[in-house]
């Protein structure tokens, strides 16, 4: 079993829909990244959490440090939030992250 | 744009050759991080720097090795190489928070 699981693996969804992508480990963290990756292999920090929620504009990170959960938000999708959104895990350990297998988000018109 | 540059961008070589791949990180940011990225294993922790010191090492084989300089660019050479060793090739800075800021990637393909 990987240490850190995403779901689901794919999503589609059309432009305006509100869109949640799910992140749970198995292991004690210091930290949860969440990452995008686009088509081009270009990959972009877009939080990091220890505790509790962030929000950059229509994104939206939760982290349930208890329960070994997060969730990544996207409201008022749009065709650019088309990506590979990565959750990984930073154990402590020299900061080194662990990383989920990804979310494979299509945004259509 | 990150600030961390990586060349080459692309590199195709043959199997049983060596290839060097190069980062330079953020303006001041001491840790570097290299990670692997392949169709199968997904994304993967090499090995950490920390001004000119290794800290950390994950999966990585002992066929690749890599250094960071005083300058504080970092290389990971990779030898002997296999047809499994094409993959996407990341470093990643650190500064005094603890949010990474990856490169563009390195391309690899042996054939």
């Amino acid at each position: 079993k990987n240490e850190v699981e995403q779901s689901p693996q794919n999503l589609t969804a059309q432009e305006g829909e509100f869109i949640t992508i799910n992140c749970s480990y198995s292991v004690g963290i210091s930290a949860l990244h969440w990452l995008q990756q686009h088509p081009g292999g270009g990959i972009v920090s877009l939080f990091m959490l220890s505790s509790g929620k962030k929000k950059h504009g229509r994104l939206i990170a939760t982290i349930n440090i208890q329960e070994k959960h997060s969730s990544l938000h996207i409201t008022a999708s749009h065709p650019r939030d088309s990506a590979v959104y990565i959750c990984a895990v930073d154990t402590g350990t020299a900061s080194k992250l662990t990383f989920g297998t990804g979310t494979r988000l299509q945004v259509t018109l | 744009d990150s600030g961390v540059t990586q060349t080459p961008k692309h590199l195709i070589t043959a199997t049983g050759q060596r290839v060097t791949l190069r980062c330079s990180p953020r303006s001041g940011d001491l840790s570097v991080y290299w990670y692997q990225q392949s169709l199968d294993q997904g994304l993967q922790f090499l090995i950490q720097y920390y001004n000119g010191e290794e800290r950390a090492k994950g999966n990585i084989l002992e066929r690749f090795s890599a250094q960071q300089f005083p300058d504080l660019h970092s290389e990971l050479n990779l030898s002997s190489l296999e047809l499994g060793d094409s993959a996407l090739y990341f470093c990643a800075s650190r500064g005094s928070t603890d949010t990474q800021y990856f490169g563009p990637g390195t391309r690899l393909t042996v054939l």
